[in-house]
């Protein structure tokens, strides 16, 4: 059973960091191309960042480029969002996102869905 | 960036009906796009891939067709397990995009 746990949300002042983490069983980590999409309170859903199975290539929405940083361990089957300079604007909850097979380019719809980690910018 | 513009934002229907919500892209997405269903504290759930492909799992009575810019989504006899929030989203290119929703509630 594919199962996606993240972790290191919490309560952050405006320009302040966090790491999230998400940790990956049940299938075959280093196969896929993995995102995070987040979801401010009440509002829609919003694509992050992704990243390659390698590592090789990332990819990420204006909104967050040059503070977020998406990475990943596939030796430890972990994914990670490195947030710096965070705004009120990026509270939300964070999700970790697994690809479906076959989306070489990255460009995916998304299979599997972690329950999230809420981050809060506030001072 | 490619938008996604949903519509309604919101309906009211009632057990049996049968619904359908559109969802039009600013520019050609070609077929690269995807339906998702939402339930209040729960995360989305694939429903419909490339346009018109059901995701393993999916009942028959949700059916997707469209493709370029304009794209649908239709539940053939409402059920009531299907009151939710329904989301499209583009995958041709970067940013990936998501519509802003379509909420299906009770009459």
């Amino acid at each position: 059973e594919v199962q996606l746990v993240e972790s290191g949300g919490g309560l952050v002042q405006p320009g302040g960091s966090l790491r999230l983490s998400c940790e990956a069983t049940g299938f075959t980590f280093s196969n896929y191309w993995m995102s995070w999409v987040r979801q401010a309170p009440g509002k829609g859903l919003e694509w992050v960042a992704n990243i390659k199975q390698d590592g090789g290539e990332k990819y990420d929405v204006d909104s967050v480029r040059g503070r977020f940083t998406i990475s990943r361990d596939n030796a430890k089957n972990s994914l990670y969002l490195q947030m710096n300079g965070l705004r009120a604007e990026d509270t939300a909850v964070y999700h970790c996102v697994k690809a479906p097979p076959d989306y070489g380019t990255g460009r995916s719809t998304f299979d599997y869905w972690g329950q999230g980690t809420l981050v809060t910018v506030s001072s | 960036a490619i938008q996604l513009t949903q519509s309604p934002s919101s309906l009211s229907a009632s057990e049996g009906d049968r619904v359908t919500v559109t969802c039009r892209a600013s520019q050609g997405v070609s077929s690269d796009l995807a339906w998702y269903q939402q339930k209040p504290g729960k995360v989305p759930k694939l429903l419909i891939y490339r346009a018109s492909s059901l995701e393993s799992g999916v009942p028959s009575r949700f059916s997707g067709s469209g493709s370029g810019t304009d794209f649908t989504l239709t539940i053939s006899s409402l059920q009531p397990e299907d009151f939710a929030t329904y989301y499209c989203q583009q995958f041709n290119s970067y940013p990936l995009t998501f519509g802003g929703g379509t909420k299906v509630e009770i009459k």
